[in-house]
């Protein structure tokens, strides 16, 4: 069936440095790929987005990058701050418009002042 | 816009009991979806709604659970009876239109003592 691998599990960066988080998923057929951040005691919320026509979207520090031949997408936070700290969980869509999201395991960011 | 509303924020109750979770969708989304999220299992889809209407139930685990939606600004998601194994997360989402940009509510934390 339908899966959405997501690497790492945790990452710790440096205040200021760069953190990527990949994720591969399995239906060809996906055309449609977010991210969302979740805080503690709080709903997932969505940073970026990215549809299968577009290799690369970009808003302010956050980037999104995707390589559909190879099923793999990423995302990327440059100048990272301690309030980047939280759950990423990446997505990918299956069933077509209709459909619905799979989601991967999630990445716990860390931002060390 | 108010967002994704869900009530109540945490619920405690004993195995046996009968639990019921709301949800109200953004207004002018067709779509609502219910997710729970475990540590062991992630984010998981459980249901999700087109127009009140159920189009995918086959994430319900058993049919302890139901879900309705009498009008398009109303969901419920029912447990009966509870179970300590039932205790997670339980998510609301909604969107304009099937996987894309699904909007998360804050979420129920159920506990079943």
């Amino acid at each position: 069936g339908e899966n959405v691998e997501q690497h790492p599990s945790t990452l710790s960066v440096q205040e200021g440095d760069s953190a990527v988080i990949k994720c591969t998923y399995s239906d060809s057929a996906s055309n449609y790929f977010p991210w969302y951040k979740q805080e503690l005691g709080k709903g997932p919320q969505l940073i970026i987005d990215i549809r299968s026509n577009v290799g690369e979207k970009k808003d302010q520090r956050i980037a999104v990058t995707l390589n559909k031949t190879a099923k793999h997408f990423s995302l990327h936070i440059t100048e990272t701050q301690p309030e980047d700290s939280a759950v990423y969980f990446c997505a990918a869509s299956y069933g077509g418009s209709q459909g619905n999201l799979i989601f991967g395991k999630g990445t716990k960011l860390s931002v060390k002042p | 816009d108010a967002g994704v509303i869900q009530s109540p924020r945490h619920e405690v109750t004993e195995m046996g009991q009968e639990v019921t979770l709301r949800c109200k969708p953004i207004s002018g989304h067709d779509y609502l979806f219910w997710y729970r999220q475990t540590m062991m299992r992630g984010l998981e889809l459980l249901i999700y709604f087109n127009n009140n209407v159920p189009i995918d139930d086959s994430g319900m685990p058993e049919d302890r659970f139901s879900a309705k939606m009498p009008n398009a600004s109303f969901s419920t998601l029912k447990i009966q009876p509870s179970e300590p194994r039932d205790s997670a997360v339980y998510f609301c989402a909604s969107s304009l239109a099937g996987p894309y940009e699904q909007y998360f509510g804050p979420g129920t934390r159920l506990t079943v003592t």
